[in-house]
């Protein structure tokens, strides 16, 4: 059972837009910074935003992030079907003093 | 670019260490103020995160596996290790070396990663 919670899937077709949510407390997204990866099948995570939505280097602006209290949402338009991955959202927790992850969501872009 | 490999033991027997290793190429370990991490992934499940240490040797674990485990740098080969002790099956997983990042006190993310290594925990 992880600490953030995502869906588990979500699922669009090739250019449309795609949310994904992580909901958190206020010992965690509430009070902290949140990532975003994104682990394409038998690879290892990559970061896509950083501080809630600043996106890394060399990620197009299709993604982006965003941050209300205690939950996260991952954005993603013009989806194309290299965008089919499994998503993490990721942050620091106050109360257990560690990183926590969601459980990941996978994209399936139809 | 900065890049990150992992090596070490791929099968080891419960109760026994596990020892990995993460060498950094195309930048100083000793450089900047990034921090330098595990994290591993049991096949099929999510992320967990394991510890970091600074260039200093300053470290911090997760409480959950803290008694367990320890990082280490060499500062003159560019690396950094891991030692996980005490093994059962529930420690097999894929285990990812990273640097982190941070706007913060704490650890905000984690870029790049390595390509990760499976440790099988078997007899």
């Amino acid at each position: 059972q992880s600490v953030l919670t995502q869906p588990p899937s979500v699922s669009a077709a090739p250019g449309q837009k795609v949310t994904i949510s992580c909901s958190g407390s206020s010992s965690n997204i509430g009070n902290n910074y949140v990532s975003w990866y994104q682990q394409l099948p038998g690879t290892a995570p990559k970061l896509l935003i950083y501080d809630n939505y600043q996106r890394s280097s060399g990620i197009p602006d299709r993604f982006s992030g965003a941050k209300s209290g205690t939950s996260a949402t991952l954005g993603i338009t013009g989806l194309q079907t290299g965008d089919e991955a499994d998503y993490y959202c990721g942050t620091w927790d106050d109360r257990l003093s560690t990183v926590v992850f969601g459980g990941g969501t996978k994209l399936t872009v139809l | 670019q900065l890049q990150l490999q992992e090596s070490g033991s791929r099968l080891v027997k419960p109760s026994q260490t596990l020892s990995l290793t993460c060498a950094v190429s195309g930048g100083s370990i000793s450089s900047g103020g990034s921090s330098w991490n595990w994290i591993r992934q049991p096949p099929g499940k999510g992320l967990e995160w394991i510890g970091y240490i600074y260039q200093s040797g300053s470290t911090y674990y997760n409480p959950s596996l803290k008694s367990r485990v320890t990082i280490s740098v060499d500062r003159s080969k560019n690396l950094f290790s891991l030692k996980l002790s005490s093994l059962t099956a529930a420690d097999t997983a894929v285990y990812y070396c990273a640097r982190g990042g941070s706007s913060s006190w704490y650890v905000g993310w984690f870029d790049p990663w390595g390509q990760g290594t499976l440790v099988t925990v078997s007899s």
